[in-house]
Formats: C-alpha cells, structure tokens, sequence
C-alpha cells in the first residue's frame, strides 16, 4: 500500500516561518493536498493541488513541490496555526492516502 | 452555503454493523465525489470510502469487503454501513466533499462511533 511521511512534530516561534514536508514514492508526479486539523473542530483544505489556496486561506500559507517531496510553509506563524497538519495524495491503488500528520506548535 | 452534517453514530457491538448518514446542503451529493473518512483515537485522519459522481466506490482496505457507501439522491444524503466491527472502528467519522481530483473542501463535524461489548 501507498505511504506518506512527514515530521512528527515542528515546533515555530511566535512571528517565525514553519515548514512541513511530504514525502512518498512518486509524490512529484501526484497532486498534493494539505489539512489543517484542530482537535474537535473539522479539518480544513489550506492547500489543494500543491499550490493553490482555497478562498479564505491566508497567503502566508503557501505549499510547493520539488521532486519527491512536497512541502506546506506558514510564514509569520501565530497561536492559531497550532494544529495538526496532514497531507494527501491520490494513488492508482491505494486510493486516497493520507500522511501521518505532523503537529505544530507556536512558541 | 455548503453544509455536511453526520449522525447515526453511537456504541456499537464488535461483531455488528454500523450506519452512518450524512445530510448535505447547498449542493447535491450526485454531483461531487462524497467521502469519509475517519480519525482512531490519538491516532491521524484515515480515509474509509468515496463514491465519485458516476456512482463509482471505492474502500481502504481496512474496511474492503465489509462496508457500503451510498447516496440518496432524493435526500441529498450520503452513508456508510459497515459490517462485523471490531474495536479498530472506533473512531470520529468525517464526510466530506471533493471535486474530482482536488482535495476535500468541505466537510461535516463528525460523529462518534465506539465499538466495545
């Protein structure tokens, strides 16, 4: 079955940039969605498509792709980014795949 | 406005079935690929199951061969029932909505399932 890694954790201080990779077989030739999930609330799409930003999304949230790895970046981190943060790929026989998710915390 | 709300969660024996339904507003569920997908306790979000706009399904293999989605048109409502759980299918259940290919845009609050005797 089709796998995802990321970080299990990144830690950003306040006002600094934070960076979360996805990596995955291949993960240069597929489409990469980004989640934000806090706990008890639905998760979020902050990024579809390796770059593109949902209406309401705000810019210093940006994703990019260079070869097998991917990668969400939150420029001018605040305490309402803290979440966990998963990424997701389609795959030909594994469906939908989700990564581990990796959780941020704001210092 | 789009709106996804679950329900039909609850305790559920291991061995028995589990369904799950999913009303939908501001869109119809026949013309989106409609999903769930879950999250364990402590543990990240697992996709279950999507059925596309053709009517075409497809499951995770955690849950092949013992689970159903289906939507209801005339409701505008997505389910899941799944079969002969275990203590593994405990967890927050999400549906969700997609255009094909992208990500999931919209989603539901959840409903809870625990699967214990």
């Amino acid at each position: 079955s089709y796998e995802l890694t990321q970080p299990l954790s990144v830690s950003v201080a306040l006002g600094q940039t934070a960076t979360i990779t996805c990596g995955g077989h291949n993960v240069g030739r597929k489409s990469v969605h980004w989640y934000q999930h806090k706990p008890g609330q639905a998760p979020v799409l902050v990024i579809s498509r390796n770059t593109n930003r949902p209406s309401g999304i705000p810019e210093r949230i940006s994703g990019s792709k260079l070869e097998n790895t991917a990668t969400l970046t939150i420029s001018g981190a605040q305490a309402g980014d803290e979440a966990d943060y998963y990424c997701q790929v389609w795959d030909s026989s594994s469906y939908y795949v989700f990564g581990p998710g990796t959780k941020v915390t704001v210092l | 406005e789009v709106q996804l709300v679950e329900s039909g969660g609850g305790l559920v024996q291991p061995g028995g079935s589990l369904r799950l339904s999913c009303a939908a507003s501001g869109f119809k569920v026949n013309d989106d690929d409609m999903h769930w997908v879950r999250q364990g306790t402590g543990k990240g979000l697992e996709w279950v199951s999507v059925i596309d706009s053709s009517g075409d399904t497809r499951y995770a293999d955690s849950v092949k061969g013992r689970s159903a989605i289906s939507r209801e048109n005339a409701n505008n409502s997505l389910h899941l029932q799944i079969n002969n759980v275990t203590v593994g299918d405990t967890a927050m259940y999400f549906c969700g909505r997609s255009k094909p290919s992208r990500g999931i845009d919209s989603w539901g609050q959840g409903t809870l399932v625990i699967v214990s005797s």
